[in-house]
């Protein structure tokens, strides 16, 4: 079946640094990512949506600046969470439809924790 | 797409069968009900998915009302490793590239 491989699965950065996640899409191709963030006992809250070969679209409060989107081919999208601080410590996954039966499929997620 | 509705928290018994319902009263004739379980810190997993017909696959069983405003997800048999966070998505086209909105979900915790 469709997967969508998630890396890295745990991070820990410093506060100020950049960090990037990748989602690559490996027997499908991906037009379209969504990345979602979870917080601790919450549900999943879609932060933007990105797009092969055009700008991705944010969600209303996510700074397009600090969570820059890159979705450069059909198979791979990155997040890069620009200058982290403590607060974006979140679990970050990316999904895609799969233009199967079974809708959409989901990254395994990656935990960032910036201290 | 249409909101759903699920109980915050369920029990069940190791063994036993797990029945989650979900409300979708405003789900309009084009949407699809989709189930996804997420395990603790994994990313959503795919359960199952139905318009108006029953469905039933090797993970569980998909129970529509007639009117199409309710339904109720059956683990037949549940194990320990069903502990999960279950959402209910009322999706308007499968193949349509729409986003997912995630509600709350219900947290089901299978104790031996």
């Amino acid at each position: 079946g469709a997967v969508v491989s998630q890396h890295p699965s745990r991070v820990i950065c410093k506060s100020g640094t950049s960090v990037k996640i990748e989602c690559r899409s490996l027997d499908f191709q991906a037009t379209t990512m969504f990345w979602y963030r979870q917080f601790p006992k919450k549900s999943l809250m879609l932060m933007a949506t990105s797009n092969e070969g055009s700008k991705a679209t944010y969600e209303q409060g996510v700074e397009k600046d600090k969570f820059l989107i890159n979705h450069a081919s059909l198979t791979l999208s990155t997040l890069t969470v620009t200058s982290a601080h403590p607060e974006d410590s979140s679990f970050y996954i990316c999904s895609a439809p799969t233009g199967g039966a079974r809708g959409y499929t989901f990254g395994s997620g990656t935990r960032l924790t910036v201290v | 797409d249409a909101k759903t509705t699920q109980p915050p928290s369920m029990d069940c018994a190791e063994g036993r069968a797990a029945n989650l319902p979900c409300n979708h009263s405003t789900i309009s004739g084009n949407e699809y009900v989709y189930w996804y379980r997420q395990i603790h810190s994994q990313g959503p997993q795919y359960i199952i998915h139905g318009l108006k017909n029953n469905e039933t696959n090797e993970m569980a069983s998909l129970i529509i009302t007639e009117d199409r405003k309710s339904s109720t997800l059956i683990l037949p048999h549940a194990t320990l490793r069903d502990t999960a966070v279950y959402y209910c998505i009322a999706i308007m086209n499968n193949n349509a590239g729409n986003m997912l909105t995630f509600g709350g979900g219900t947290r089901l915790m299978v104790k031996p």
